[in-house]
């Protein structure tokens, strides 16, 4: 089945530091990919919509500039937290929609990936 | 977005009897009621969904029920097993958007 790859799996670093997450299609191709934020105990959150070779789409409430969304090939997406603090702290996850099926059809998954930062 | 109501937020089974989670929502053009799992530290992974023009889907010991009329939709799991406990949610579909997750059901199975 389609599968969708998230690296790292796991980050820790300091407070200031910028953070680069990667979210590959590996067996199909997707000209959208989804961000979502994940806090303990609760639900996903959509953060972003990442269109290949265009701008992301961003959430309210969800600040552009501190999350860096690049989409520049059709199997990659990737998400920067700037200058990351505590509060970034979250499981940051990542789902891809296959390009050659309709929208409404379901999303692949990443594995996501846990930021901590001291 | 589209609120989706999810009960109950916590549900502990004993292996082997019936599990059964239950999603709530209020915009009539919702058409698709995707269930997913989530296994600690993963993400959530399809376990089973179903479209509007049905009422009833199965895939071995999990189904999925859905009332349009009442605008609720189901997911039962029987003979649970303890690889069963995890984290479900349900999410709502329409023609063009996969919209909210609900949020979110542990289930633990008790060996």
């Amino acid at each position: 089945g389609a599968v969708v790859s998230q690296h790292p799996s796991w980050v820790i670093c300091k407070s200031g530091t910028s953070v680069k997450i990667e979210c590959r299609s590996l067996d199909f191709q997707a000209t959208t990919m989804f961000w979502y934020r994940q806090f303990p105990k609760q639900s996903l959150m959509l953060m972003a919509t990442s269109n290949e070779g265009s701008k992301a789409t961003y959430e309210q409430g969800v600040e552009k500039d501190k999350f860096l969304i690049n989409h520049a090939s059709l199997t990659l997406s990737t998400l920067t937290v700037t200058s990351a603090h505590p509060e970034d702290s979250s499981f940051y996850i990542c789902s891809a929609r296959d390009k050659d099926l309709p929208p409404n059809q379901p999303q692949h998954f990443g594995d996501g990936t846990r930021l901590s930062i001291l | 977005g589209e609120n989706v109501e999810q009960h109950p937020s916590t549900l502990s089974v004993q292996e082997g009897d019936s599990a059964v989670i239950k999603c709530t929502y209020s915009d009539s053009a919702s058409n698709y009621f995707p269930w997913y799992k989530q296994e600690l530290g993963k993400g959530p992974q399809l376990i089973i969904d179903i479209r509007s023009n049905v009422g009833e889907k199965k895939d071995q010991r999990i189904a999925v029920t859905l009332n349009k009329t009442a605008k609720h939709f189901s997911l039962h799991i029987t003979e649970t097993q303890p690889e069963d406990s995890a984290v479900y949610f349900c999410r709502l579909g329409n023609a063009g958007n996969m919209l909210t997750f609900g949020g979110g059901t542990r289930l633990m199975v008790k060996p």
